[in-house]
């Protein structure tokens, strides 16, 4: 499974736009990148997948680029409420048995007013 | 999304004495759950890979005889922590991959245990 990195914090304000990178160098080419979000004391909830290139939906926007060593979580528009811990996990084929995720350290996103 | 249920989100028990944590998935079939323990200001740690029919496999560390996970139907796995000491204290954190629809995995709103 290929290990990620990912900045240990960031602070940002409410209504301007965040972006978290996470790289995972050693990415195969069956691998998916998920990111999940994590409240305290709660279980965490998936956010957004991707393979490659641009993937949005309603709550987030994951940019990878051609080469797949890193990926772009984009929270737009950020609330006092996205204050979380965001992971970025890498792992091969959802639908594959063998599949499992595999958590790093995590990003703590403190949003102020 | 999905649902998935944990109980009892919090418990407390003496040392000594074993404590079972269910994880349900509600509306869905889950053929595989994973269990992970998570200490506070830590990321989730997975325990194990608990498997319909079949007997968990386990990460490396961790002692199946202590951690014992049944996963008796599509709906349901337990966790059950044996002859349990304080340091087994931690938030336990279940998931369940949803057959289908991208096999999303789906996590439970998470068990704290304190052992006294």
């Amino acid at each position: 499974l290929a290990k990620t990195t990912q900045p240990i914090s960031m602070d940002s304000y409410e209504g301007q736009e965040v972006n978290i990178t996470c790289s995972h160098n050693n990415i195969a080419t069956n691998d998916y990148i998920t990111w999940y979000q994590q409240f305290p004391s709660q279980g965490p909830r998936f956010i957004i997948q991707g393979y490659k290139t641009k993937v949005t939906n309603e709550v987030a926007s994951l940019f990878i680029p051609a080469d797949r060593k890193s990926s772009t979580l984009s929270l737009p528009r950020v609330s006092l409420s996205d204050t979380a811990v965001y992971y970025c996990l890498v792992g091969d084929r959802p639908g594959d048995s063998s599949y499992k995720l595999i958590f790093g350290s995590g990003t703590r996103l403190l949003v102020r007013p | 999304g999905a649902v998935v249920s944990q109980h009892p989100s919090r418990v407390i028990c003496k040392s000594g004495t074993s404590v079972k944590i269910e994880c349900r998935s509600l509306d869905f079939q889950a053929t595989t759950m994973f269990w992970y323990r998570q200490f506070p200001k830590q990321s989730l740690m997975l325990m194990a890979t608990s498997n319909e029919g079949s007997k968990a496999t386990y990460e490396q560390g961790v002692e199946k005889d202590k951690f014992l996970i049944n996963h008796a139907s599509l709906t349901l796995s337990t966790l059950t922590v044996t002859s349990a000491h304080p340091e087994d204290s931690s938030f336990y954190i279940c998931s369940a991959r949803q057959q289908g629809s991208g096999n999303t995995i789906y996590f439970g709103e998470g068990s704290w245990l304190t052992v006294v």
